[in-house]
């Protein structure tokens, strides 16, 4: 069965310094993963996604992602963080375990940053 | 830009009542999901569709929990009764047809069963 794993319940950076929310996966195939943000009482938003191709992706709002098969990592990172980054991020994969003609996504248990002013 | 359209945002009911959650997914979009979303948690599965047709349901408990979409557009997901455990956060969701296809969320319901 495919799986996410998010081992930070929560992240603090300081604003303007980089900032890292890690996620590892296991899962049958090729592994399609994403990375959402939710705010309080929102639904998620899609940030980015990696299919194929580059490891490096970009997305929304400055944010990146690096996918690392060796170390079945999907890292998601952002350059210089701002207060407004501060919410629940979520990191998922969907790969052939979801079953016949299911796109599930499973998502992992959320990280929490924080961004200190 | 478009969007996908839940109601109610918010639900307050009693064990023992009936709820229903209404979803209106981006126009165009083939595949509708629904998740349940309980605090702390990521979201997990309750039942996809595609077009008016139920892909999985494997993870919907059957006995209490009913969704539909009739027309292949928009979806009703039902509880009856509800259990206080059900309260949560209640996600639509939906997708072009592929498999790399991007979900995109609704703002969800959030359930409290007293």
């Amino acid at each position: 069965a495919q799986s996410v794993a998010q081992p930070e319940d929560q992240v603090n950076v300081a604003e303007g310094n980089p900032l890292t929310v890690k996620c590892t996966y296991s899962v049958s195939g090729n592994p399609y993963l994403f990375w959402y943000v939710q705010y309080p009482n929102r639904g998620l938003q899609f940030l980015l996604k990696y299919i194929t191709g580059d490891n490096l992706v970009k997305g929304s709002y400055g944010f990146e992602a690096e996918f690392n098969k060796s170390q079945t990592s999907f890292h998601l990172k952002k350059p210089s963080a701002l207060v407004s980054d501060s919410a629940l991020y979520f990191c998922a994969v969907r790969g052939v375990d979801s079953g016949a003609g299911s796109y599930q996504l499973t998502f992992g248990k959320g990280t929490k940053l924080s961004v200190i002013p | 830009e478009a969007e996908v359209a839940q109601s109610p945002r918010y639900k307050i009911t009693e064990k023992s009542q009936a709820v229903a959650f209404w979803c209106d997914p981006i126009s165009g979009h083939a595949t509708l999901y629904w998740y349940r979303q309980i605090l702390g948690q990521g979201p997990e599965l309750l039942v996809q569709f595609q077009d008016e047709s139920v892909v999985d349901d494997s993870q919907l408990p059957k006995d209490r929990f009913s969704a539909e979409r009739l027309k292949g557009v928009d979806s009703t997901l039902k509880i009856q009764p509800a259990e206080l455990g059900d309260s949560a956060m209640y996600l639509c969701a939906s997708s072009l047809e592929g498999l790399t296809d991007t979900q995109y969320f609704g703002p969800g319901t959030r359930l409290t069963v007293l």
